[in-house]
């Protein structure tokens, strides 16, 4: 069964805390992206990736950081220094960046306590 | 920044209407893309339509494309409940590396 899977679902944090969240596809996609989404907004770009051990920031970078160790993991760490975190956040693949779609994990809702 | 700007922001028809979403943009593109959201869930990937194509179509879907006005429209023929969801334009403005910038959306509700 392929696709892109992002966990947890949901997550809770306390202020001052760094919490990292999970993405992995399975459709052996050279491409990966993070992005964040606010209530009513569309979709910004944190960071992504055009291939393994390479990663390049997006349009709001500052408080996140992330890694790419392995083609099908691409986890999204946000630190203590991102004033505002609570927003769903979501994972994305694409076989080559910029060839065709991108296809969209179910989402990551962070909630800072 | 925000690229595309879409209007309506919501949009309310019984089933069986067509609906129609524009969106705008300011920048020259490669491609533009639709995706749909379902509440609280991923994005699916609609249709794609490159610079140099005017009119795509894709079931109930038919997307039309002016690069001289810079806009975009998608329109849903026979609406039906199942449809009820956001739909997002997204512009690829750079070469090869895969970077979209979405629009806030369009809230569609289509009513039984």
């Amino acid at each position: 069964d392929g696709g892109i899977t992002q966990s947890p679902k949901y997550l809770f944090r306390k202020e001052g805390q760094n919490v990292t969240l999970s993405c992995e596809q399975n459709l052996n996609h050279d491409a990966m992206y993070w992005y964040r989404q606010d209530p009513g907004q569309g979709l910004r770009l944190i960071y992504y990736s055009q291939i393994v051990n390479d990663f390049q920031k997006g349009d709001i970078a500052e408080g996140y950081s992330v890694s790419r160790e392995k083609k099908e993991s691409f986890p999204l760490t946000v630190t203590s220094a991102q004033k505002n975190p609570t927003a769903f956040y979501l994972c994305a693949s694409e076989g080559l960046a910029g060839s065709n779609e991108q296809f969209f994990g179910p989402g990551t809702r962070l909630t800072v306590l | 920044s925000q690229q595309g700007e879409e209007d309506p922001q919501a949009l309310s028809i019984q089933e069986g209407e067509n609906a129609t979403m524009n969106c705008s943009y300011k920048t020259s593109i490669n491609n533009l893309q639709w995706y749909r959201q379902n509440s609280g869930r991923g994005l699916v990937h609609l249709i794609l339509i490159r610079s140099n194509e005017r009119e795509k179509h894709s079931g109930r879907l038919r997307v039309t494309l002016d690069t001289s006005k810079k806009s975009s429209s998608l329109l849903i023929t026979a609406s039906r409940a199942a449809d009820t969801a956001s739909y997002f334009c997204a512009t690829d403005i750079s070469s090869n590396t895969g970077k979209l910038i979405f629009g806030q959306g369009t809230t569609l509700q289509v009513k039984p």
